[in-house]
């Protein structure tokens, strides 16, 4: 089946800095890869959509200022969390699909730990 | 608005059948979708079914659809303490693929 992995699996850092996490589909072209963020024992959040070459789309009340996403391959979509808070320690999980396909691929996620 | 309700919760014992079940709203939806989420992990696609079917059985899964009634079911047969997880499901938005999650069944299967 399609491989999607994100890196690192795990980061933690200190309050102001900015924290990249990528993903990437290992085994298919991904056109367009989703970025989610879940709380404890919550669903999962959709922040944007990006379409490979193309400008994200944000979900509503999300700050793109803030979490800046670029889709620059159809295989790697890189999620960079800027000037990182204690509020934005979270599990970040990213999804891709191609285009008209039936399913998107989960990645493992990020555990991401502001201090 | 689109929303997907799940209970949050069901305990079985070994070697009974589990049936998590969920409703939604969007009646435009055209897959539903099942996932499963084990801790410190990402999600899983365990199997989907398109809108116009009613049934679909992979293995020990078997999905339930009513289209009228908006509700979607998960049975699972024999169920083994390995099925222990956080089991979602998601209808996909007709406007670029999103996918609505539901907020997560906790499964949990005693020897």
């Amino acid at each position: 089946g399609a491989v999607v992995s994100q890196h690192p699996s795990r980061v933690i850092c200190k309050s102001g800095t900015s924290v990249k996490i990528e993903c990437r589909s290992l085994d298919f072209q991904a056109t367009t890869m989703f970025w989610y963020r879940q709380f404890p024992k919550k669903s999962l959040m959709l922040m944007a959509t990006s379409n490979e070459g193309s400008k994200a789309t944000y979900e509503q009340g999300v700050e793109k200022d803030k979490f800046l996403i670029n889709h620059a391959s159809l295989t790697l979509s890189t999620l960079t969390v800027t000037s990182a808070h204690p509020e934005d320690s979270s599990f970040y999980i990213c999804s891709a699909g191609t285009s008209g396909a039936d399913t998107q691929y989960f990645g493992p996620g990020t555990r991401l730990t502001v201090l | 608005g689109e929303d997907v309700e799940q209970s949050l919760f069901l305990s079985v014992r070994e070697g009974d059948s589990s049936v998590i079940n969920c409703t939604y709203t969007d009646s435009s939806s055209t897959y539903l979708y099942w996932y499963k989420q084990e801790p410190g992990a990402g999600l899983q696609l365990l199997t989907y079914i398109f809108s116009n079917m009613d049934m679909k059985q992979d293995q020990r899964l078997t999905v339930l659809l009513n289209k009228k009634d908006k509700h979607l079911s998960l049975r699972i047969a024999d169920t083994q303490t390995g099925d222990s997880a956080i089991y979602f499901c998601a209808e996909r938005n007709n406007q670029g693929g999103k996918l609505i999650f539901g907020q997560g069944t906790e499964l949990s299967v005693k020897p």
